[in-house]
């Protein structure tokens, strides 16, 4: 069964400070891994895709990374808006093609 | 840009009744999903549907359920007979060839 074990379950950062958020997986020939982020009470936004180990791919603030284990989603000096849940989703090669979900981490970045 | 969106953007009804939930696909997308989340909880699979049937289902999605794509643009999830754990955040999401699904913005139902 795909495993999707996102960490921690709760980031608090103060404006200016990076970190990085994890998402371990356990899959049989990875497809696919997906970040995407949410705001409460709507739906997730899609960030990246990645495909293979060693591939990243950027966007603002963020910089997403892939190993053969985990993924990582660094944020670079974060800003209050960047506060939300962030998602990883990873989907399998074979078979179903549907991506199973982590439970996501909750970033809040304070000014 | 374009978007997946869906209405209603809440939904109230009492236990045993059917509900609709609607849905436009971005316009060049191919195939079409729906997901639910409980509060607090993970993004679950419900149903994938591609080329006007059903490619795959989840064991949520049972015979209460049923989906329907009643013209090109739109796309639906009925509930026959709703019950209170049905109560959650309904999500539709499309994806044309390529593996990057694209969400809505939900619609939360809640049961009585």
């Amino acid at each position: 069964e795909d495993q999707v074990t996102q960490s921690p379950e709760a980031l608090r950062l103060q404006e200016g400070e990076s970190s990085s958020l994890n998402c371990s997986y356990t899959v049989s020939g990875l497809r696919g891994l997906f970040w995407y982020r949410q705001d409460p009470g709507k739906g997730p936004e899609f960030l990246f895709t990645l495909y293979s180990a060693g591939e990243e791919k950027e966007k603002e603030r963020l910089k997403a990374t892939l190993t053969k284990k985990e993924s990582f989603l660094h944020i670079t000096a974060p800003k209050p808006e960047d506060s939300a849940t962030y998602l990883c989703a990873v989907q399998a090669g074979r078979g179903s093609y549907i991506p199973t979900f982590g439970r996501g981490t909750s970033l809040i970045v304070h000014p | 840009e374009p978007e997946v969106t869906q209405t209603p953007s809440h939904q109230v009804t009492q236990m045993g009744q059917e509900v609709i939930l609607r849905c436009v696909p971005i316009s060049n997308h191919l195939y079409f999903y729906w997901y639910r989340q409980i509060l607090g909880q993970k993004v679950e699979f419900l149903v994938s549907f591609y080329n006007n049937e059903i490619s795959e289902k989840s064991e949520i999605f049972d015979d209460q359920f049923s989906v329907e794509r009643p013209d090109g643009s739109n796309f639906t999830l009925k509930i026959r007979s709703t019950k209170l754990e049905d109560s959650a955040m309904y999500f539709c999401a499309s994806r044309e060839s390529t593996d990057t699904q694209y969400f809505g913005p939900g619609t939360r139902l809640t049961v009585l």
